[in-house]
């Protein structure tokens, strides 16, 4: 499977600010996800990031407070913007395995927001 | 859209014990089944999944079977060790670069 990283592993922000997570492949895929984990809950979707398209926003998540890029088909960005207590959380990409069902997750980045 | 439900929420089993965790699905297009075991502090890996062309598959200690008529599948993890000791995420999708959607979670506990 795809070696994954994200940048940064974690980070305490204040709240009003924005942070961009980064999430790097070793190779090239067609999509990648954006997950949201909050406290000791279970994953949530985001959106998709497809390269050179709009990423697709799941319900309850919107693209002025989770803007995503996809510049090349190895690395993608979300931001949290305009942060609040509530957007602590882990913060995960996946990208598909080589049949397309698979999903494989990235480390992972444990936000705080005070 | 899909829903799953996963049971229970939290297990405690003795070392050798076995342990079974049950998701249902509620999305009759959903053909891959996969289960993540996640460690503190750690990603979800991707332990095994099943395919709706097949009842039941094992690898080693852990097996999963799926009844696509009833809308379940389980995980059953046989001569539990304490390194089992993770929480466990079922999933259901259609496959093929599709929306996967995750149950709640299963705390596992194996007492030494």
């Amino acid at each position: 499977s795809a070696v994954i990283s994200q940048k940064p592993s974690r980070d305490i922000c204040q709240r009003g600010t924005s942070l961009t997570i980064q999430c790097q492949v070793d190779s090239q895929v067609t999509m990648m996800f954006w997950y949201r984990q909050q406290p000791g809950q279970s994953l949530t979707l985001i959106a998709t990031a497809n390269q050179g398209s709009e990423a697709t926003y799941e319900s309850g998540f919107v693209i002025d407070k989770f803007p995503i890029s996809r510049p090349n088909l190895t690395f993608s960005t979300l931001t949290v913007s305009n942060m609040s207590p509530e957007d602590s959380s882990i913060y995960l990409c996946s990208v598909p395995g080589t049949s397309g069902d698979e999903q494989f997750f990235g480390p992972g980045t444990r936000l705080t927001v005070l | 859209g899909e829903n799953v439900e996963q049971h229970p929420s939290t297990l405690s089993v003795q070392e050798g014990d076995s342990a079974v965790i049950k998701c249902t699905y509620s999305d009759s297009a959903s053909n891959y089944f996969p289960w993540y075991k996640q460690e503190l502090g750690k990603r979800p890996q991707l332990i095994i999944d099943i395919r709706s062309n097949v009842g039941e598959k094992k690898d080693q200690r852990i097996a999963v079977t799926l009844n696509k008529t009833a809308k379940h599948f389980s995980l059953h993890i046989t001569e539990t060790q304490p390194e089992d000791s993770a929480v466990y995420f079922c999933a259901a999708s259609p496959g093929g670069y599709q929306k996967v959607t995750f149950g709640t979670g299963t705390k596992l506990q194996v007492i030494p």
